[in-house]
């Protein structure tokens, strides 16, 4: 079946640190991959997407590439922020299995000044 | 402004006493979906709806119930709450033939039953 797994948090940063959170995932065809970012209070938001194997999201200086060999989409951003404190949700959409989609259990981030 | 509005943003009710959250979507969209977020379980599917009249079970559809008499409209339903269906709900829509879009949200609706 299909499923994602990301890396448990929470994740406390100092500003201007360099960001990485793992998401790895299993797919029965070939899925498409998203990041999505839950600021204070507010629905998600969809941060960045890849749709084919070497393809690179990039979006707000976040980065995050679909590795097909390792099955993964990590996400990372060189230098983050106060603002970039949020909980940051992977998912996959997969054709074959009518593009239903599947969402991590979420990594809440923290950026400290 | 595209947008998926969610109504009301909080509520408390009492056990039993039946409800309904409703959902409004601006981009004719056809897959709408609801969802509830509960912390260290992410997100979990409770119903969709691929297009008017299409409804299905998501992941944890017990205790709710949904109709799609509109392709803009997906209201949320819960006949007789209960204390654990406690919990933060969102609403999402997308294309169903480009669902490489990804889903957009509703602002989410905090739901309390005591």
């Amino acid at each position: 079946g299909n499923s994602v797994t990301q890396m448990e948090g929470p994740v406390t940063l100092s500003e201007e640190a360099f960001l990485t959170i793992n998401c790895t995932y299993t797919a029965t065809g070939y899925p498409s991959l998203f990041w999505y970012v839950q600021y204070p209070g507010e629905g998600l938001q969809l941060l960045l997407k890849a749709t084919k194997a070497d393809d690179k999201g990039s979006n707000k200086g976040f980065e995050a590439t679909y590795r097909k060999e390792t099955t993964s989409f990590h996400l990372e951003k060189g230098s983050v922020q106060v603002s970039d404190s949020a909980v940051y949700f992977c998912a996959l959409s997969d054709r074959d299995t009518g593009n239903q989609f599947y969402f991590g259990t979420g990594t809440s981030l923290t950026v400290i000044p | 402004e595209a947008q998926v509005t969610q109504n009301p943003r909080y509520l408390i009710t009492v056990t039993g006493k039946k409800l309904t959250v409703t959902c409004s979507q601006n981009m004719n969209h056809e897959y709408m979906s609801w969802y509830r977020q509960d912390p260290g379980l992410g997100l979990r599917q409770i119903y969709y709806s691929m297009n008017v009249e299409v409804t299905d079970k998501g992941d944890v559809p017990e205790g709710y119930k949904v109709s799609r008499k509109e392709k803009r409209n997906f209201p949320l339903i819960l006949e007789s709450p209960s204390p654990n269906q406690t919990s933060l709900y969102f609403c999402a829509s997308s294309p169903y033939l480009d669902r490489v879009m990804g889903y957009t949200f509703g602002s989410g609706t905090r739901l309390t039953v005591v």
